[in-house]
């Protein structure tokens, strides 16, 4: 079945860096443009970030633009994002999402001194 | 920046019917959009319940469907059920380089 599994979650401070990886199984993962979306504790969700389905194309939210980026690796299906110059309000669980139908539990991210 | 904007909140009685609906500060929400809905259920992960406007997933329960209705992205649920009290969220793509969700509508079933 399909299966995304978010890792890389956890408490870093503000300022600091921490990567999220995603492992996708279970579809054709070479053929779909793969999204992040977060939602901060008692929000809604917000759109992060997204990459084509070969990798030539990211796009991001303007909160996260220049401090954010997003690779992916066909051969081993998973997804990754790298995340820099944390803040707070940076602070949120982080789904791996083929928003067109899969996603994955999430992995929380909190930034804290 | 486009904006999204989706009911606060509603309430549906059991059977009964509701729309729910996904506007954009831009202008008329079209297909181009693409509009997608999403379900959510406290201390889970979202569900996608529609992708592109209107089409469902084996997942999906017949009683929900998708449409563009008066320049908006529309969600019908018709036969309301107690387990679809939820959090219901649409996405939509502006050119494919940015994409906004709409603020969430608190469906309740009472």
């Amino acid at each position: 079945q399909v299966q995304l599994v978010e890792s890389g979650g956890g408490v870093v401070q503000p300022g600091r860096s921490l990567r999220l990886s995603c492992a996708a199984s279970g579809f054709t993962f070479k053929s779909f443009s793969m999204f992040w979306v977060r939602q901060a504790p008692g929000k809604g969700l917000e759109w992060v970030a997204t990459i084509s389905f070969d990798g030539s194309h990211k796009y991001y939210a303007d909160s996260v633009k220049g401090r954010f980026t997003l690779s992916r690796d066909n051969s081993e299906n998973t997804l990754d994002l790298e995340m820099n110059s944390l803040r707070g309000d940076d602070t949120a669980v982080y789904y791996c999402t083929r928003v067109d139908a899969y996603w994955g539990q999430g992995t929380l991210v909190t930034v804290s001194s | 920046q486009a904006v999204v904007t989706q009911e606060p909140s509603l309430t549906v009685s059991p059977g009964g019917t509701v729309t729910l609906t996904c506007g954009s500060n831009t202008g008329a929400v079209t297909s181009g959009h693409f509009p997608f809905w999403f379900q959510q259920k406290p201390g889970h992960a979202p569900r996608t319940l529609i992708y592109d406007t209107n089409n469902k997933h084996s997942w999906t329960p017949a009683r929900f469907s998708g449409s563009l209705l008066g320049g908006k992205a529309a969600l019908t649920l018709s036969g309301a059920q107690p387990e679809d009290e939820a959090e219901y969220y649409c996405l939509l793509s502006y050119s494919g380089a940015h994409w906004v969700f709409g603020g969430g509508t608190k469906l309740t079933v009472l």
